[in-house]
């Protein structure tokens, strides 16, 4: 299993502009996340999804939309790109049956983004 | 809102010295996950507490979950180089929505 995949690994946005950030997990899970860090900073949500079709805001979701389509993939978009937008950002997964479960997440390696 | 906070925010330790970090939730907590993130890398989980005063150990680390269920504690055993990172915790407090805590740095001498 390759786990959690994210592209562009680099990127450099000038103000305005719009771009896709791409997440995809191989490990048929349900749950997925997308974070961003900011230096020296912890992590902070931003979208979540717990299913194909269901997505939800987490703690910083302006500036950005989210969809997601199909299990494996969940891409984050950036409308209207702003130097404050500049971080690196994580996608992440989780499996929680019905059953209930651990909400171990894996991540991805990460997009660091810079907006000038 | 929900906060999870973190400290210390660094901590420098010599090569053989123990390092705890400590985490505090503002409300009460479902579970707490710990990760470990290397410079330049991703987190990488560690452990999840869920129940009331719960201990986990693994190796040299131990893991502690308040008996509120709104503080953790992780402790590092005569630290090595190799624990190089930044620790954080994160707290579910009911929903689906994990709050990270802004982690502690660890340097270790050698």
């Amino acid at each position: 299993n390759a786990g959690v995949t994210q592209t562009p690994k680099f990127r450099i946005l000038k103000i305005g502009q719009s771009m896709t950030l791409q997440c995809t997990q191989d490990m048929n899970h349900n749950y997925m996340y997308w974070y961003r860090q900011d230096p020296g900073m912890g992590l902070k949500l931003i979208y979540y999804s717990v299913g194909a079709g269901i997505t939800d805001k987490g703690e910083v979701p302006n500036g950005y939309n989210v969809s997601r389509s199909t299990t494996e993939d969940f891409p984050l978009r950036l409308e209207l790109a702003a130097p404050s937008q500049t971080s690196v950002y994580f996608c992440a997964s989780s499996y929680l049956g019905l059953a209930g479960g651990s909400y171990e997440q894996y991540f991805g390696p990460g997009t660091r983004l810079t907006v000038t | 809102g929900q906060q999870v906070m973190q400290i210390p925010q660094y901590q420098h330790v010599q090569e053989g010295e123990d390092f705890t970090t400590y985490c505090n939730s503002s409300t009460t907590l479902s579970n707490i996950q710990w990760y470990k993130q290397r410079p330049g890398g991703h987190p990488v989980f560690l452990i999840q507490l869920v129940k009331s005063g719960e201990v986990k150990k693994q190796k040299r680390l131990t893991f502690q979950f308040g008996e509120a269920k709104k503080n953790s504690s992780l402790h590092i055993t005569a630290t090595q180089t190799t624990d190089v990172g930044t620790y954080f915790c994160a707290g579910l407090p009911g929903n689906n929505d994990m709050r990270f805590g802004a982690g502690t740095r660890l340097t270790v001498k050698p």
